[in-house]
């Protein structure tokens, strides 16, 4: 079942800005996963954070996590036209699975 | 690099028809997974396999079956294909535990008219 959801469902934003979405997820969990799809292409893995982690940082990525509020948000700073793409959050609370959210769309328009 | 790979980009079939969908991972992953993906409801994972010929359900298994007769094929199967199963599919694959990042073919989409 669908553990994340993401907030906003879509985000557009200028060339050289912040773009900041949020994952909510229910049941408690083990790891954190954020992937990016750009469009007609499979996901790629970005940042992973561990539920013992509040923050990480990847080149211009950052990742918080909340396990009390069961949340997590990705930050992409300067954001460029190559960010164009729709994130998602993945949740693990087993050995091997993950649950996907429904993503959040981000047009970073030049 | 890694690479997974679906082997049609686009591929239409016909109502009732048994339609297959393969995927090959180059990297030795022990985990394999097949995923669909429809707007607004994200992926859903349909099976999984963590080894040679062992499978397990997904969330949403109805309709379909899977095959994994070699470590790096797995195979999705449509038993009697249906409108309501045009989606995109993605195949996955990773090694070992669920916090090891899963790797992503660039998908298949399927339509069944």
């Amino acid at each position: 079942s669908q553990q994340g959801e993401e907030d906003p469902q879509a985000l557009s934003i200028q060339e050289g800005e912040n773009a900041t979405m949020n994952c909510s997820y229910k049941t408690s969990i083990n790891n954190l996963q954020w992937y990016r799809q750009n469009s007609g292409r499979g996901l790629v893995h970005l940042i992973l954070i561990r539920s013992n982690e509040r923050e990480k940082h990847s080149g211009r990525l950052r990742v918080t996590l909340d396990t009390s509020k069961k949340s997590s948000s990705l930050l992409i700073t300067a954001s460029r036209a190559a960010d164009t793409a729709s994130y998602f959050c993945a949740t693990d609370s087993n050995d091997y699975k993950l649950s996907f959210g429904a993503g959040t769309t981000v047009t970073v328009r030049a | 690099d890694v690479k997974v790979t679906q082997s049609s980009r686009y591929l239409v079939k016909r109502t009732g028809e048994k339609v297959f969908l393969e995927c090959v991972q180059d990297m030795d992953h022990e985990n394999m997974f097949w995923y669909r993906q429809d707007p607004g409801l994200g992926l859903r994972l349909i099976y999984f396999s963590y080894d040679v010929k062992m499978k397990e359900k997904g969330d949403i298994p109805e309709g379909y079956s899977v095959s994994r007769e070699k470590k790096e094929r797995f195979s999705l199967i449509l038993e009697s294909a249906s409108t309501n199963q045009t989606s995109m599919y993605l195949c996955a694959s990773s090694q070992g535990a669920a916090i090891q990042p899963q790797h992503f073919g660039d998908g298949t989409r399927l339509s069944i008219l």
